[in-house]
């Protein structure tokens, strides 16, 4: 079975400065899928990043990039220029690459890091 | 282009009863996933809906039972309420079994048992 570890339940960063959110997983799969999502006090969570583990370049959307270090099985989440819009829970999940899973998906997360933008 | 859509918000139950929850896919998918969200956890995967068939399934106990529809739209139900199964339940929808990934999720069920 595979974990998610998200040792950091609460962090906070000023405006416009940069926040990075660390995650660790196990899991005995080769091949596989890493994803950052963010769920806003609204509730919907919504996909931020996503990492597949057989490309060794770390994957960037704007202001969100990742540090993949697959051997450590370690990814973490640098936000820059922090945006009040930020302000959120950020879930690290993980999934089995669908032609090692049956076809069929499942996503596990970790606890969640609540992250706070201040003014 | 209409997102996932969850009803009812919020409910409330005593010990014992049996609630239904129910969600539409956003528009042109077909897998609808099921989650549970504890106060201050992350999701738990219950199970997922694939051609009207229950395709995979978490730790979760036969209490917990659902249902897809030809239109996709999906039901969740919970039979004898614990206290325990007080959360909030996310649906969550995606094109061909979820192959990228990628889940596009409801606001959520948030249900109290008493």
């Amino acid at each position: 079975a595979q974990t998610v570890t998200q040792s950091q339940p609460e962090m906070s960063v000023q405006e416009a400065e940069t926040v990075t959110l660390s995650c660790t997983y196990d899991t005995s799969e080769s091949n596989y899928y890493l994803f950052w999502y963010k769920q806003p006090p609204s509730r919907q969570m919504i996909l931020v990043i996503r990492q597949e583990a057989y490309k060794q370049q770390n994957a960037t959307e704007n202001r969100f990039s990742v540090n993949f270090q697959k051997a450590a099985k370690s990814f973490s989440l640098k936000i820059s220029d922090s945006q009040l819009g930020d302000t959120a829970m950020y879930f690290c999940a993980f999934m089995k690459h669908f032609r090692f899973s049956g076809g069929y998906q499942k996503v596990t997360f970790g606890t969640g890091t609540k992250l706070q933008v201040i003014p | 282009d209409a997102g996932v859509t969850q009803s009812p918000t919020h409910l409330i139950k005593t010990r014992g009863q049996q609630v239904t929850l129910r969600c539409s896919p956003k528009s042109g998918h077909d897998t609808v996933s099921w989650y549970q969200q504890a106060l201050g956890q992350g999701p738990q995967f219950i199970f997922q809906y694939y051609e009207e068939e229950e395709r995979q399934r978490g730790n979760f106990p036969d209490r917990f039972s659902g249902h897809q529809f030809p239109n996709y739209s999906s039901e969740l139900n919970v039979n004898a309420l614990l206290l325990g199964d007080s959360a909030l339940y996310l649906c969550a929808s995606s094109l061909d079994r979820g192959r990228d990934g990628e889940l596009f999720f409801g606001e959520g069920s948030r249900l109290t048992v008493l």
